[in-house]
């Protein structure tokens, strides 16, 4: 069955580890995004991708660095984390054609000590 | 600078009431406004609204843009408690695309039986 899958669903990390959020999706989607969500508010755009090899920014400003190595993963890194980046952080795809239609993995809950 | 703002931020109903959700914005040349349910952690797509179709169905739930209002309702009738969810609100400008996306912050929907 096409979907997106993100790993870990929770993680609890202390300040300065590197850490890796996984992303991945089957429907064959060009376009991926990384969202952060905190409680109660406004899902922000911290990464997009268009395709393989095109990786930007997003409105919010982020520590974290992102990779298209293949169409179907787009991992999230941070090299150093901190208690700030504490956060939901959620994976999207959509089609090139209905690109506003994302598909949502069930997110990674990262606290960092 | 572009912003979405639902109201309410929560509520509480029991089975069987028909709720509705208001949705307003201020965007530079809208394009796009889309309703996602939020169950647990992945946001779902529910409706695209535009220009062109300013009224969508299914179900129990349906929605209206009213682009002179700047605003969207989300109606639910005969509400169930798999209703409960967070409800978000999403906007697209007319400049860019799905990466320009400006989420409101969600109503909460609790359906008690």
């Amino acid at each position: 069955e096409a979907d997106i899958y993100q790993t870990p669903r929770y993680l609890v990390i202390g300040t300065g580890k590197k850490i890796t959020l996984e992303c991945s999706q089957t429907m064959g989607h060009d376009k991926m995004y990384w969202y952060q969500q905190d409680p109660g508010m406004e899902l922000h755009l911290i990464h997009y991708s268009y395709g393989v090899n095109s990786t930007e920014k997003g409105d919010l400003s982020s520590e974290s660095t992102v990779s298209r190595i293949r169409t179907e993963h787009f991992p999230l890194t941070l090299e150093s984390a901190r208690p700030s980046h504490t956060s939901q952080y959620l994976c999207a795809s959509s089609d090139t054609t209905e690109s506003e239609k994302l598909f949502f993995g069930s997110g990674t809950q990262l606290s960092v000590l | 600078e572009d912003k979405v703002v639902q109201s309410p931020l929560s509520l509480v109903v029991h089975e069987g009431d028909t709720v509705t959700l208001n949705c307003s914005y201020e965007v530079t040349n809208f394009r796009s406004l889309l309703w996602y349910k939020q169950e647990k952690k992945a946001p779902t797509f529910l409706f695209m609204l535009t220009s062109s179709g300013i009224e969508k169905k299914s179900g129990r739930l349906s929605s209206i843009l009213d682009k002179k209002e700047l605003s969207s309702i989300l109606n639910i009738t005969a509400t169930q408690t798999g209703d409960s969810a967070i409800y978000l609100c999403a906007v697209e400008p007319g400049q860019g695309g799905s990466e320009k996306l400006v989420f409101g912050k969600g109503t909460k929907l609790t359906v008690n039986p």
